[in-house]
C-alpha cells in the first residue's frame, strides 16, 4: 500500500516569506508526527496529532511554526516569516494508534532552504 | 527527561567485518526502543524494534537486545556488506509518544 507522502520534496524560499509543507499519512493511521532534521540539531520532534485530541505542540521551536490536521488525515505545517535557521529537512510520520509500541512510518521529507 | 546517547561516528569497516553501534538510553517508565536507518538519498525507515526488556529485534542480519539492567540497545551485525552503508539512528518512544532520536552514526563499508 501507499506510504507516507510529503510535498513539495524541495522548497527554496527567501527569508521572511511564509511556507506550507504538506503530509499525507498512511490511510487509517490516526497518529501523525512532524519532525525536523538539521545538521546542527539532529532529529527533533515538532508536533503530534492523535485523532481528534488537541495536538501536542511541545516541540515547536517558536510561534512562527504552526500545524493543522484536517479531517483527521492530511496535515499542513506552516512556517511564517522564515529564517535561515529554519533550513532543514522536515519529516512527517504516521502510526496506527500512537501507542508507545507502534512503529512510526516516515515520509521522504521536504527539504527547505531559506536564502 | 527522555534521551538517547549513541556512539559517535563515522564508522568505516571492511566488508564482512563485525559491526557494533552502541546505544544507551534514559527514560521514565518502560519505553519501546528502535533502530532506524537512512540509506543515501532515501527516507528514514525502521530497521528493527523491541518493546519490552530482554526482547531481541532483528532484521536483515542486524540484531539488538533490549537490556533494561544496562539501559542499552546496541546494534550488531556479524558480517556487514557494502549495501549496509547508511546512517543509523537509535530511538526511544515512551509515554510522550514522540520518538527521541540519537545523533545518528554514519557507517561506511568498503569492499
Amino acid at each position: 500500500g501507499a506510504g507516507v507522502s510529503q510535498s513539495p520534496s524541495n522548497k527554496v524560499t527567501e527569508k521572511g516569506k511564509d511556507v506550507e509543507l504538506r503530509c499525507d499519512p498512511i490511510s487509517g493511521h490516526t497518529a501523525l508526527y512532524w519532525y525536523r532534521q538539521s545538521l546542527g540539531q539532529g532529529l527533533e520532534f515538532l508536533i503530534y496529532f492523535q485523532g481528534n485530541s488537541a495536538p501536542d505542540k511541545s516541540g515547536l521551536p517558536s510561534d512562527r511554526f504552526s500545524a493543522e490536521r484536517t479531517g483527521g488525515s492530511v496535515s499542513t505545517l506552516t512556517i511564517q516569516r522564515t529564517q535561515q535557521e529554519d533550513s532543514a529537512v522536515y519529516l512527517c510520520a504516521s502510526s496506527t494508534t500512537g501507542a508507545g509500541t507502534d512503529t512510526q512510518y516516515f515520509g521522504p521529507g521536504t527539504r527547505l532552504t531559506v536564502l | 527527561g527522555d534521551s538517547v546517547t549513541q556512539m559517535e561516528g563515522p564508522v568505516t569497516l571492511s566488508e564482512e567485518a563485525f559491526l557494533t553501534i552502541n546505544c544507551t538510553y534514559t527514560a521514565t517508565g518502560y519505553p519501546s526502543l528502535f533502530w532506524y536507518v537512512q540509506y543515501p538519498g532515501e527516507g528514514l525507515q525502521l530497521l528493527l524494534k523491541a518493546t519490552k526488556a530482554d526482547d531481541k529485534g532483528s532484521n536483515k542480519g542486524f540484531e539488538a537486545t533490549y537490556r533494561k539492567e544496562t539501559t542499552s540497545f546496541h546494534l550488531e551485525k556479524g558480517s556487514v556488506q557494502v549495501s549496509d552503508s547508511a546512517v543509523y539512528f537509535c530511538a526511544l518512544q515512551a509515554g510522550a509518544n514522540n520518538l527521541f532520536f540519537g545523533t545518528g552514526t554514519r557507517l561506511t563499508v568498503i569492499p
